[in-house]
């Protein structure tokens, strides 16, 4: 098994639809992340969590909310999709602190279209 | 400010000869430096890292080399394969305050090996 699984791996849903990415990890990580990524440009940070009861804005936050539901569980909320959020989307989890070994684990990404 | 949703510079190499990718950083606060490797379809992959207290780094054919006056980050593949065809990108952690260990991804680098 993936050590961070990410569902679905693709969707395709209609504008103003309410829409959740969810992603899971086992490696045992207190932080997790989620990115945007958008044909030919690099990832952006939408929300991150350092633990259960920390959620962070990242850099473009505006219309996604998250959830972060356990140790292993973050999942990302599009509450009223538009197809300007048609993107490739990754999870991804780290250590804390200054053990950073390794950077961040990311999983293989969900492809969500919005038309 | 940082490196984040540009549009991605390629470089072309024959099969065997030696590759150089470049990345610029902008926040002198960052002490810990990573490149991923991005297939299509995948989520980025580590592939080696480096703290802002070591200039040069060795895996295997892969060397990253950190110039901190200049805020200049570089990854070197020896002998490049038709398999590192990717998207490479470079990734920072910035220390201290609300931001640590929050990972900001630098300009990526389309990869394309020919054979």
């Amino acid at each position: 098994d993936a050590d961070v699984t990410q569902t679905p791996r693709n969707r395709i849903t209609k504008t103003g639809k309410r829409i959740m990415l969810e992603c899971s990890q086992t490696k045992g990580h207190d932080r997790m992340y989620w990115y945007r990524q958008d044909p030919g440009l690099g990832l952006r940070l939408i929300y991150y969590s350092f633990d259960v009861k920390d959620i962070n804005k990242g850099e473009i936050s505006d219309g996604y909310s998250v959830s972060r539901q356990a140790q292993a569980k973050f999942s990302l909320s599009l509450e009223s999709a538009i197809p300007n959020q048609t993107a490739l989307y990754f999870c991804a989890t780290s250590r804390t602190g200054r053990d950073l070994f390794g950077g961040y684990t990311f999983g293989s990404g969900t492809r969500l279209t919005v038309v | 400010g940082e490196n984040v949703g540009l549009h991605l510079p390629t470089l072309s190499v024959q099969e065997g000869d030696n590759s150089i990718i470049n990345c610029a950083y902008s926040n002198s606060a960052s002490d810990y430096f990573i490149w991923y490797k991005q297939e299509s379809g995948k989520g980025p992959q580590f592939i080696i890292d480096i703290r802002s207290n070591m200039d040069k780094r060795q895996g295997q054919r892969v060397t990253v080399l950190l110039n901190k006056t200049v805020k200049h980050l570089s990854l070197q593949i020896a002998a490049t394969q038709p398999g590192d065809s990717a998207v490479y990108f470079c990734a920072e952690i910035v220390a201290g305050g609300t931001s640590y260990g929050k990972l900001t991804f630098g300009q990526g680098t389309i990869l394309t090996v020919h054979p």
